[in-house]
């Protein structure tokens, strides 16, 4: 199985910049995905890694180090459209698992 | 497009009813799977298909059916509905399998509750 864990809450300010780490431990790991899920909505997809380094799409970014099982998701020049829950998930065969979620409020 | 449609969007139980949540995805997508989303602790997999005919289970399977006749189609079965099963409900699906590293498709959420 795997676990994956997660911050449950961040804060930030309109405009800033902000981290959401995620560590996982894993057999047979085959990918990371980054998830955005609005509350009352389905997650939509953000960014997948399966190699380590640095992924860049826009003002959202993601990184991945396989020797550390460790990942994060980079949210930058923050808008209040982007508070959400941010979903860490873990490839592993045929099977997609997600980590419990990180709430992400930004504030005025 | 209509991707990933799940019907009811919302249903009510009592104990022990039965009921089956429905999941059709115009994409063409060999795979489909059913996920339950609980507060604190995120997305858990019930069961899988990488196509028509072939089912698994995921991590949660126990009080949950699932079949897939034809592609498109991937129904969810409550046997004997228990208040432990009142949950949002996520059907996805994916062109070929996830470990082809292939982006997943999430429909809208069924929101069950069991009295």
């Amino acid at each position: 199985g795997q676990n994956i864990d997660q911050p449950t809450e961040m804060t930030a300010t309109e405009g800033a910049i902000v981290q959401i780490n995620c560590t996982y431990q894993t057999s047979g790991f085959n990918g990371l995905f980054w998830y955005q899920q609005h509350a009352g909505e389905a997650p939509t997809f953000l960014s997948y890694n399966v190699l380590d380094g640095l992924e860049e799409k826009g003002r959202f970014s993601s990184f991945l180090s396989r020797s550390k099982g460790y990942s994060y998701l980079l949210l930058k020049e923050l808008q209040m459209k982007d508070s959400a829950s941010y979903l860490c998930a873990v490839r592993s065969v045929d099977k997609l698992s997600f980590g419990a979620g990180t709430t992400v409020t930004v504030r005025a | 497009n209509a991707g990933v449609t799940q019907t009811p969007k919302f249903q009510v139980l009592k104990t022990g009813q039965s009921m089956t949540l429905q999941c059709a995805q115009d994409m063409n997508h060999e795979y489909m799977s059913w996920y339950r989303q609980d507060p604190g602790m995120g997305l858990r997999l019930i069961h899988y298909s990488v196509g028509a005919g072939i089912t698994d289970q995921g991590e949660v399977p126990n009080g949950y059916n699932v079949s897939r006749s034809t592609t498109e189609d991937f129904p969810l079965r409550l046997l004997s509905a228990a208040p432990s099963q009142t949950s949002v409900y996520f059907c996805a699906s994916s062109k070929g399998t996830v470990s082809s590293g292939n982006t997943i498709y999430f429909g809208e959420g069924s929101w069950l509750t069991v009295v």
